[in-house]
């Protein structure tokens, strides 16, 4: 069973465009989260999202940063227009239905912004 | 407001020696979960115990164990026999079941460097 993918590992984009960021959960897993990690920090939550569903996008900053995770595909968090503020590791989890339970992390996308 | 708060920001152990990494949190609910990820230089997110604030009796994971103080908060970790793979960030994290959303809130964690 293949644990959590994210790519790509390092993203490097110039002020004003677009990152993309990819997470593919565990197989069976329905839930993904999306963490950010800023250096000398610990993770701060952004957004959780079933399928086809934001659940909750409360840690998510209103403007630029969006998530969707279609029927189909990967789980995608964007980011329009980035600024330096935004370099930061980005983590996705997965977990199962069950409440509680472990999230599983992917190892992780590094964004610099230069 | 959830919190969480790992007052040691770094710590150095010798291998095969014992230490207490130390987490306190704040919350309102009853029901909730805490755990313990270790955090490598690869930077990946490893779960290292997990405990339901529900339960009294600490839990233990091989060379890894807990000390849960429920009314005064308190989460800790205890490594014993550490070896030189114990080197990394630990973060302590609570996880409440609000509303559906099941999301993690973390401390700021803890260097921790074991020493041969």
């Amino acid at each position: 069973n293949a644990g959590v993918m994210q790519n790509p590992r390092h993203l490097v984009r110039r002020r004003g465009q677009e990152a993309r960021l990819r997470c593919s959960p565990m197989k069976g897993h329905s839930h993904v989260y999306w963490y950010r990690q800023l250096p000398e920090e610990g993770l701060k939550f952004m957004v959780y999202l079933q399928k086809e569903n934001i659940i909750d996008e409360s840690g998510m900053p209103k403007e630029r940063f969006s998530a969707e995770f279609p029927k189909e595909g990967p789980s995608i968090l964007r980011i329009q227009q980035v600024v330096r503020g935004d370099s930061a590791a980005y983590f996705c989890a997965s977990s199962p239905v069950v409440a509680g339970y472990e999230q599983y992390f992917g190892p992780g996308t590094r964004l610099t912004v230069t | 407001a959830q919190t969480v708060t790992q007052s040691q920001p770094e710590m150095s152990v010798q291998e095969a020696e014992t230490v207490t990494l130390s987490c306190t949190y704040d919350t309102s609910e009853s029901n909730y979960y805490l755990f313990w990820y270790k955090q490598p230089p690869s930077r990946q997110m490893i779960l290292v115990i997990r405990q339901e604030a529900y339960k009294q009796q600490n839990a233990t994971e091989n060379r890894f164990s807990v000390n849960f103080q429920k009314a005064a908060k308190s989460f800790s970790l205890k490594i014993s026999d550490s070896q030189l793979g114990d080197t990394a960030m630990y973060f302590c994290a609570f996880m409440i079941d609000q509303g559906g959303s099941e999301k993690l809130v973390f401390g700021k964690g803890t260097k921790l460097t074991v020493n041969p």
